[in-house]
């Protein structure tokens, strides 16, 4: 079945810096990549997400990009606040099977 | 707003019991989902539904059954429940128009 690695586990940057966070996935078959934020005690929601067909995605702050080759995703934000401090969750589906499977998460913290 | 409901914050449990955990959504989404979240292991899928009476098995369902008998419900039942079922479970619902997916707040289970 599909596998997802994310990396880092945690991350802290300075207000103003980018973070990045990297997934790959195993299930070639996979053409569904979203990223989810969970803030401390709420619920995770989706921030962005892209599809096989679209190399890269961005909105505002936050881009995400697609290297299909390679079977790896990345998020990427930009000019970091303190408001952006959660876990972070990349996920992969495939459209055969339907079901939704994430990443080990990652914590970032931004440092006033 | 997509309302995902679960009907309890937090659970307490003593090993052995018999275990219910329900899940309501108001916009009548064909899909719904149970996930257990646990500090670096991420977001693992127990089993997800397409429609009613239908259920499919995720990464990690020993220890569980599902139940969907009405398209706003899905239930998660721990048949006999163990410590190393303590965990935070998250419901989730998705139209099968988009793949974006809506989370419940959680339910915090300690099993004694």
């Amino acid at each position: 079945g599909e596998n997802v690695e994310q990396h880092p586990s945690t991350l802290s940057v300075q207000e103003g810096d980018s973070a990045v966070i990297k997934c790959t996935y195993s299930d070639s078959a996979s053409n569904y990549f979203p990223w989810y934020k969970q803030e401390l005690g709420k619920r995770p929601q989706l921030i962005i997400d892209i599809r096989s067909n679209v190399g890269e995605k961005k909105d505002q702050r936050i881009a995400v990009t697609l290297n299909k080759t390679a079977k790896h995703f990345s998020l990427h934000i930009t000019e970091t606040q303190p408001e952006d401090s959660a876990v972070y969750f990349c996920a992969a589906s495939s459209s055969n099977t339907g079901k939704l499977i994430f990443g080990q998460g990652t914590t970032l913290q931004v440092k006033p | 707003d997509v309302k995902v409901t679960q009907s309890s914050r937090y659970l307490v449990k003593r090993t052995g019991e018999k275990v219910f955990l329900e899940c309501v959504q108001d916009m009548d989404h064909e899909n719904m989902f149970w996930y257990r979240q646990d500090p670096g292991l991420g977001l693992r899928l127990i089993y997800f539904s397409y429609d009613v009476k239908m259920k499919e098995k995720g990464d990690i369902p020993e220890g569980y059954s599902v139940s969907r008998e009405k398209k706003e419900r899905f239930s998660l039942i721990l048949e006999s429940a163990s410590t190393n079922q303590t965990s935070m479970y998250l419901c989730a619902s998705t139209s099968h128009r988009d793949e974006k997916l809506f989370f419940g707040s959680g339910t915090q289970l300690s099993v004694l």
